[in-house]
């Protein structure tokens, strides 16, 4: 079955400091790709998508993510952190054009000043 | 635009009786979802819809019905309330589906207890 590893719960970060959160799935072919942001109380913010061609993708609030097929990742990425991205992190893959997300279990971001 | 809206905001249901969550996007929006979310879990797909008419089961079915009767509305009734169904529901849309290059907006969730 299709599934999606995130395998940080919580991670904590100096406000300026880099950023990569990870994410792997488990699925045969290439599934679509994406990664979300849920702040608290919120619903959830698409934050970019992976559909196919370049690997490098960019997305809002100065993320980025990359796609790694050898190894099954999509990791998020973001070169410099603010205290408002404090937030939950969700990585989702479609699989065969089902219209259906499944989501990993979500990293939560805890930002220092 | 208001986008997804979806009322109440929070319930608290007592064992056995029933309820329904309601969905409204002004975005004429095809499709829509409806999602819980558990405590410290990704969210989980209940039902969908492709367009009015049209619902299919998704990966947490059970306990739950939809109807899809006009593109705006598309409410989520529980019949027997279980503890198990504790949970966050939110309700998405999106113009197409996730083929496309379009996206999918959630709403600002329903906070349910069930006692």
């Amino acid at each position: 079955a299709q599934s999606v590893t995130q395998p940080d719960i919580h991670i904590t970060v100096s406000e300026g400091a880099s950023l990569e959160l990870r994410c792997n799935y488990s699925y045969g072919a290439t599934p679509y790709l994406f990664w979300y942001v849920q702040s608290p109380g919120q619903g959830l913010q698409l934050l970019l998508k992976y559909f196919s061609g370049d690997t490098l993708v960019q997305g809002i609030k100065g993320f980025e993510a990359e796609f790694k097929r050898s190894q099954s990742s999509f990791n998020l990425r973001k070169p410099s952190v603010h205290w408002s991205d404090a937030a939950e992190y969700f990585c989702a893959v479609e699989v065969d054009s089902s219209y259906k997300l499944i989501f990993g279990s979500g990293t939560r971001l805890l930002v220092r000043p | 635009n208001a986008g997804v809206t979806q009322t109440p905001k929070f319930r608290i249901l007592k064992i056995g009786q029933s309820m329904t969550l309601q969905c409204t996007q002004d975005m004429n929006h095809n499709y829509m979802y409806w999602y819980r979310q558990d405590p410290g879990m990704g969210l989980k797909l209940i039902y969908y819809s492709v367009g009015a008419g049209i619902t299919d089961k998704g990966e947490v079915p059970n306990g739950y019905n939809v109807s899809r009767s006009t593109t705006e509305d598309f409410p989520l009734r529980l019949e027997l309330a279980a503890p198990s169904q504790t949970s966050v529901y939110f309700c998405a849309s999106s113009y197409g589906g996730l083929s496309s290059t379009d996206t999918q907006y959630f709403g600002p969730g329903t906070r349910l207890t069930v006692l």
